[in-house]
């Protein structure tokens, strides 16, 4: 069963620091990475997703994909305060519903 | 993407007693997902729900428990029967427009207190 492990648990940073969140998966036939974002009391939101090994940038995100290692991970460039939040990393499980495994989260906290 | 509208946003309940949250899409989808989430913490799906079948349920969840219906491509009903104290929490229904990979978005959440 797939298991997916975020760390670390929480952070805090710095504004305009830069901030990393690693992300690790057990299924290698996993197809389909993302990370989402929730502020308190919010519903969460998808980021940013890659399908393939590599990089993909977005504004201040990017996103990096290692699937031989089992990893990937959200660095955001230059962290707002409006970047607190629980960012939740999550996976598909190819069962034919493209369901998706969340990992427990990291709670991150900008300081102006 | 799809949006999800979800009531009620919050309720308050008895212990013992039977509650009932609606998402309504605001297109076709094909699946849509129910997860539970204490405290701000990880995201437990529940189950998956398809049009015209048995929602397939996650360890930990039973559809006695958790009754979901699925009546058409647009809606789909969780029901948390016989509340306990240990049901309160948070309750997502999420879709994607696609039925291969793509974002899913969530509902705006049903934050139920049992006592």
């Amino acid at each position: 069963q797939q298991k997916v492990q975020q760390s670390p648990e929480s952070l805090i940073v710095p504004e305009g620091a830069m901030t990393s969140l690693n992300c690790t998966f057990s299924d290698s036939a996993s197809q389909y990475f993302a990370w989402y974002r929730q502020h308190s009391g919010k519903a969460p939101k998808a980021l940013m997703s890659i399908f393939s090994n590599g990089e993909k940038e977005e504004g201040r995100f990017t996103i990096h994909l290692n699937k031989a290692s089992l990893h990937f991970s959200l660095h955001i460039r230059d962290s707002q305060p409006s970047d607190s939040a629980l960012y939740l990393c999550a996976v598909t499980v190819n069962t034919g519903n493209y369901k998706y495994v969340f990992g427990a989260g990291t709670r991150l906290k900008v300081i102006a | 993407s799809v949006l999800l509208y979800q009531k009620p946003n919050r309720d308050i309940c008895q212990s013992g007693t039977s509650l009932k949250i609606q998402c309504v899409a605001d297109s076709q989808v094909v699946s849509m997902f129910w997860y539970q989430q204490f405290q701000e913490q990880s995201l437990m799906l529940m189950a998956t729900a398809n049009e015209g079948s048995e929602a397939t349920y996650e360890s930990g969840f039973t559809k006695d428990k958790f009754p979901i219906s699925r009546p058409n491509l647009t809606f789909s009903t969780l029901t948390v029967n016989n509340a306990r104290p240990g049901d309160s929490s948070i309750y997502f229904c999420s879709s994607s427009r696609d039925r291969g990979n793509s974002d899913y978005t969530f509902g705006s959440g049903t934050r139920l207190l049992v006592i």
